[in-house]
């Protein structure tokens, strides 16, 4: 699976919007863009995916460049319980295992 | 959604006793199990991955006849850290595939302290 690298941190203003960017630019053309959060001491939870095309869903909305070689996930109105750690995975089939890198810890901030 | 859960949350033990710490697929039927460690402040790092009915098949540098993984069934995998010592303690998680879904389903995680 391709190798992502993402900021170590961000914070971000509560009802503000939190764009949080990866880059993948080893991806195939047959890898999907995933990210999950981690909030402290819990287990990761699944956020979204994309292949190339832009996704929007409850949570949060994927932005992948045309040449997929970066992506940006967006919480339109982050919160508090938004506080996490970010990680952007790339990953050929939902079989596959996920490889977690060191993500990017946001910090939602009154 | 699917839910997962994990027993113990969390569990103390002396340094040299075996500790098990299961992970079941509460409402789906789980082929695929994986299992991660993750300690303070770093990232989840994949142990391996258990198959039903079958050997489990782990990950570069993990010993696994220290951490026996058993999948006897389609819901329960379990994860035994066998002789535990102190620079075992960590965070165990485990997650698992749904047959039909996109993403993988996380455990609540175990968190093990051994004295």
């Amino acid at each position: 699976d391709a190798k992502t690298t993402q900021p170590p941190s961000m914070d971000c203003a509560e009802g503000r919007a939190a764009n949080l960017p990866c880059n993948h630019s080893t991806i195939s053309g047959n890898e999907y863009v995933y990210w999950y959060r981690q909030i402290h001491s819990q287990g990761p939870q699944y956020i979204i995916h994309g292949l190339k095309n832009n996704e929007t869903n409850e949570m949060a909305s994927l932005i992948i460049t045309e040449d997929r070689k970066s992506s940006t996930l967006i919480l339109p109105h982050a919160t508090l319980r938004d506080t996490a750690v970010y990680y952007c995975i790339v990953r050929v089939d939902t079989a596959s295992k996920l490889t977690f890198g060191t993500g990017t810890r946001l910090q939602v901030t009154l | 959604g699917a839910v997962v859960s994990q027993h113990p949350s969390w569990v103390i033990c002396k340094s040299g006793t075996s500790v098990k710490i299961e992970c079941r697929s509460l409402d789906f039927q789980a082929t695929t199990m994986f299992w991660y460690r993750q300690f303070p402040k770093q990232s989840l790092m994949l142990m391996a991955t258990s198959n039903e009915g079958s050997k489990a098949t782990y990950e570069q540098g993990v010993e696994k006849d220290k951490f026996l993984i058993n999948h006897a069934s389609l819901t329960l995998s379990t994860l035994t850290v066998t002789s535990a010592h102190p620079e075992d303690s960590s965070f165990y998680i485990c997650s698992a595939n749904r047959p039909g879904a996109i993403e993988q389903f996380f455990g609540p995680g175990t968190r093990l302290t051994v004295l």
